[in-house]
């Protein structure tokens, strides 16, 4: 059964640090990975789509690196903003043909102004 | 295309009601997703369909819970005889099936069910 944990569960940095998020997964036999933005009480922002075969992607001050064969993901946010803060959820597609998401529990990001 | 839309945004309930939510996907996703999000947690997969066949349940999906997707198109979840354990965010994805083109997963913005 895939499992996949995120570290650390929440983290406070001053405006204008880069920062890296971790999440790692125990069965390699993935197809994608996907990185999600959620704010309070709302639904889920797609950020980036890793494909099996690739190990990074960029959108502006955001780069997601995948290493499938140790199980784990990145997530990098350059020069943060008080607008980056939300919770980050990081999400890996299973081998079978459901193609169901298992999610981590999230990071919890606060960028102080 | 609006994206996926989710129906009602927030549901207040008693003990013992009965429930219905309403996703409308994007129109060329023939996939549709239901998951189950509590407090602090990552979302959890209920089940899914692809076009009008429900493929897969999770055995997080009892038997007070059913979910249609007629004509292939917007989806109904149900929840029967509510109890307060059923207190969560409920979300809804749709994405193009395989071997087409994928491009991710596509979140509306979740109904919120409160059973009190």
């Amino acid at each position: 059964k895939q499992e996949v944990t995120q570290i650390p569960a929440a983290l406070s940095v001053p405006e204008g640090e880069n920062l890296v998020l971790n999440c790692s997964f125990t069965d390699s036999a993935i197809y994608n990975l996907q990185w999600f933005r959620q704010d309070p009480g709302k639904g889920l922002t797609s950020l980036l789509l890793i494909q099996s075969s690739q190990r990074e992607q960029t959108s502006g001050r955001l780069n997601a690196s995948l290493d499938k064969s140790s199980g784990r993901s990145t997530l990098y946010i350059a020069a943060s903003q008080p607008g980056d803060s939300a919770t980050y959820l990081c999400a890996v597609t299973s081998s079978g043909s459901a193609r169901q998401l298992t999610f981590g529990s999230g990071t919890q990001l606060t960028v102080l102004p | 295309d609006t994206g996926v839309s989710q129906n009602p945004r927030h549901k207040i309930t008693k003990r013992g009601q009965n429930v219905t939510f309403r996703c409308d996907p994007i129109s060329e996703h023939n996939r549709l997703y239901w998951y189950r999000q509590t407090l602090g947690q990552g979302p959890e997969f209920l089940t899914y369909f692809q076009n009008e066949a429900q493929l897969e349940k999770s055995r997080l999906l009892s038997d007070r819970f059913s979910a249609e997707r007629p004509k292939g198109s917007f989806s109904t979840l149900e929840i029967q005889r509510t109890e307060q354990g059923d207190s969560a965010m409920y979300l809804c994805a749709s994405s193009l099936a395989p071997p087409l083109a994928f491009k991710g997963y596509t979140f509306g913005s979740g109904t919120r069910l409160t059973v009190v």
